[in-house]
């Protein structure tokens, strides 16, 4: 989607191995999400961040952490990658804390084997 | 805490109706509720918002209301057409005790249109 990008798209790790996925922004948006999919649960918040330094944990942050040292980008590493984390990851980005909407990028399809 | 339910996980219709989707909150009063389609393999594509004072919201043949008593927003699409199937997401904000934290989304109703 334009202004957001997630790196890789695709990614098969194994158990125990750390993973980081990638989001990138080029609106210079404030406000920065993690959520992922998964059939029956929808989208569910990972962790957010409301400026460069500034997170905090959603509903499901148990095994992740973030970071985001810059503006344009927000790190999602999955410490310890387990079966439980196979996913679809999205990032979404937003001016205003979300009031104009949310702008998605494409997703990370997420393999622990 | 807050929940959402969005009626049911699929609708199917013909081309031409009107398909009604419906999103049920409870809990707390959200000041504005969002609306999201979503095709396979893609992310969330934001749609219409719609804020606690207003009842309805138009944009081209998509119709969204926002009953603040009832705790529900109606999304309407009229003269469906095959090119509408998808699953579409309701996302009411925050409670005001959690502002600035991140919008909570419904699982979704997904849609498909027959030609």
């Amino acid at each position: 989607d334009a202004g957001i990008t997630q790196s890789p798209r695709h990614k098969v790790t194994e158990t125990g191995t750390p993973v980081t996925l990638r989001c990138h922004q080029t609106e210079n948006h404030r406000y920065m999400y993690w959520y992922r999919q998964d059939p029956g649960h929808g989208l569910r918040l990972i962790h957010y961040s409301y400026g460069v330094k500034d997170t905090d944990k959603g509903e499901v942050s148990d095994g992740y952490s973030v970071s985001r040292s810059k503006t344009e980008d927000f790190l999602l590493t999955l410490e310890s990658a387990t079966s439980s984390q196979t996913s679809v990851y999205f990032c979404a980005i937003s001016s205003n804390q979300g009031a104009d909407g949310y702008t998605f990028g494409s997703g990370t399809r997420l393999t622990v084997v | 805490s807050q929940k959402i339910e969005q009626n049911s996980e699929a609708l199917n219709i013909q081309e031409g109706k009107t398909a009604t989707l419906t999103c049920n909150y409870t809990n707390y009063s959200p000041a504005y509720l969002q609306w999201y389609r979503q095709d396979p393999g893609r992310g969330p594509v934001f749609l219409l918002l719609i804020r606690e004072n207003e009842k309805e919201k138009r944009k081209e043949r998509l119709k969204v209301t926002f009953d603040t008593t009832l705790k529900q927003s109606l999304f309407h699409i009229t003269a469906s057409q095959p090119a509408d199937s998808a699953t579409y997401l309701c996302a009411p904000s925050p409670p005001a005790n959690q502002a600035g934290t991140a919008l909570i989304f419904g699982k979704g109703t997904t849609l498909s249109v027959s030609s």
